[in-house]
């Protein structure tokens, strides 16, 4: 098992600029989610999917859309980079909402200048 | 103020120390409690978590609650260079959503 992959693993856009990360598990696992890490932050909550078809805002939504077309993945799209989206972005996953371990990826460190 | 407070450290300790972490939290209807530890440019893994107040123990880890003082530890005996990560309390709200602490940088000096 791969169990949860991110591309890409680095990226620079310019203010302005779309892109999508993306984010999938072979895990079967039902539950996903994006998360931005931030120094003295913590991890917030950006979006976040309880099965395909179904997506629910985390946190801090704004200049970000999800999908869930299939179990395994879950692309998260800037829609117009600005540079407070610069950020550590991670996805997440486990079997389901009422569980608790979740199961994360390597991360994409994102800087939008 | 936060939901969930965590020091970020750095902590810095020599081999072999006990390491105590820590988090303190507001809100009360918290029922499960996680460790969750990040070794650079990596995504975090799993630790250890508890549901009820007391102790409970993994190898060379304790993780402590006391619901009473809405404050959570975690304690590290026998300390490794290999120990050295930054470490992420993360609780679990009446949505099933994880609150997380803003994580403290541990390191290890052999």
């Amino acid at each position: 098992n791969a169990g949860v992959t991110q591309t890409p693993k680095f990226q620079v856009l310019k203010t302005g600029q779309s892109m999508t990360l993306q984010c999938a598990q072979d895990m079967n696992h039902e539950y996903m989610s994006w998360y931005r890490q931030d120094p003295g932050m913590g991890l917030r909550l950006i979006h976040y999917s309880v099965g395909a078809g179904i997506t629910d805002q985390g946190e801090v939504p704004n200049g970000y859309n999800v999908s869930r077309s299939t179990t395994e993945d879950f692309p998260l799209r800037l829609l117009s980079a600005a540079p407070s989206q610069t950020s550590v972005y991670f996805c997440a996953s486990k079997t389901g909402l009422g569980t608790y371990e979740q199961y994360f990826g390597p991360g994409t460190r994102l800087t939008v200048t | 103020q936060k939901e969930v407070e965590q020091d970020p450290g750095p902590l810095s300790v020599p081999e072999g120390a006990i390491v105590s972490l820590n988090c303190t939290y507001s809100n009360s209807a918290f029922q499960y409690f996680m460790w969750y530890r990040q070794y650079s440019r990596k995504g975090p893994e799993l630790l250890m978590y508890t549901y009820s107040s007391g102790n409970k123990e993994d190898g060379r880890f304790t993780a402590q609650v006391d619901k009473s003082s809405k404050y959570i530890s975690l304690f590290i005996r026998d300390s490794q260079p290999s120990d050295s990560a930054t470490y992420l309390c993360a609780m679990v709200d009446s949505n099933y959503q994880l609150i997380w602490g803003a994580g403290t940088k541990l390191i290890i000096k052999p």
